[in-house]
């Protein structure tokens, strides 16, 4: 079955930093682009931030960029969102997401996990 | 506010057809032929239903369709069902900083 979990959200105080991951499972990790996208709770959707299939191109939403940085580890089949100087806006559930392709060209997202919510609160 | 425009409700009765738009610009949807569709039910994650303007993943009902014409893309939902009531998101590849943006959710009620 394919796939996507997350994990690492929870409680975290403004200016902290916190670690979200993704267990991918079910299709050929490393054959994809993967993507982070979070949601307000009642509200729409917001892409995060992206990576190609072998990490080697990155790419964020002007709202994280300089504070997240995404990675991957294709041995393991795992993606991850280090998250910097967290804001009150950064509060949401993100969700993990797999690309239709390898590169980040078409920023389409076929198979998406749960998501793990982050509250950002003092 | 995003780059993208989509209507915030529309509705139908069963067995109707349904078209929600999503406009852009000449920096999202009108530069490329990278629009996808997602529907979302409450407390569920969202789902792909079409990408790259008009195709359809494998498993999606061939009652959704997308077409684009300048900058403006379009759902169409035909054969209105019960279970289509849910949220519909637009997303476009974006020239700029930002290579992703969603539309703001156009939520459809069958009536």
């Amino acid at each position: 079955e394919v796939q996507l979990v997350e994990s690492g959200g929870g409680l975290v105080q403004p200016g902290r930093s916190l670690r979200l991951s993704c267990a991918a499972s079910g299709f050929t990790f490393d054959d994809y682009a993967m993507h982070w996208v979070r949601q307000i709770p009642g509200k729409g959707l917001e892409w995060v931030s992206g990576i190609s299939w072998n990490g080697g191109i990155t790419a964020y939403a002007d709202t994280v960029k300089g504070r997240f940085t995404i990675s991957r580890d294709n041995a393991k089949n795992s993606l991850s969102l280090q998250m910097d100087s967290l804001r009150a806006d950064d509060m949401a559930l993100y969700f993990c997401a797999k690309d239709v392709q390898q590169e980040l060209e078409e920023y389409a997202f076929d198979i998406w996990g749960q998501g793990t919510m982050v509250t950002v609160s003092s | 506010q995003s780059a993208l425009t989509q209507p915030a409700s529309v509705s139908g009765s069963p067995g109707q057809s349904i078209t929600i738009s999503c406009t852009g610009s000449s920096t999202n949807i009108g530069a490329y032929n990278y629009v996808s569709w997602y529907q979302q039910h409450p407390g569920k994650a969202p789902k792909l239903l079409i990408y790259d303007v008009s195709l359809r993943p494998s498993g999606v009902s061939n009652r959704f369709s997308g077409s684009k014409s300048g900058n403006t893309a379009s759902l169409h939902i035909s054969g209105l069902q019960a279970e289509d009531e849910a949220d519909y998101y637009c997303s476009s590849y974006t020239i700029g900083t930002t290579p992703s943006v969603f539309g703001p959710g156009t939520k459809v009620t069958v009536l």
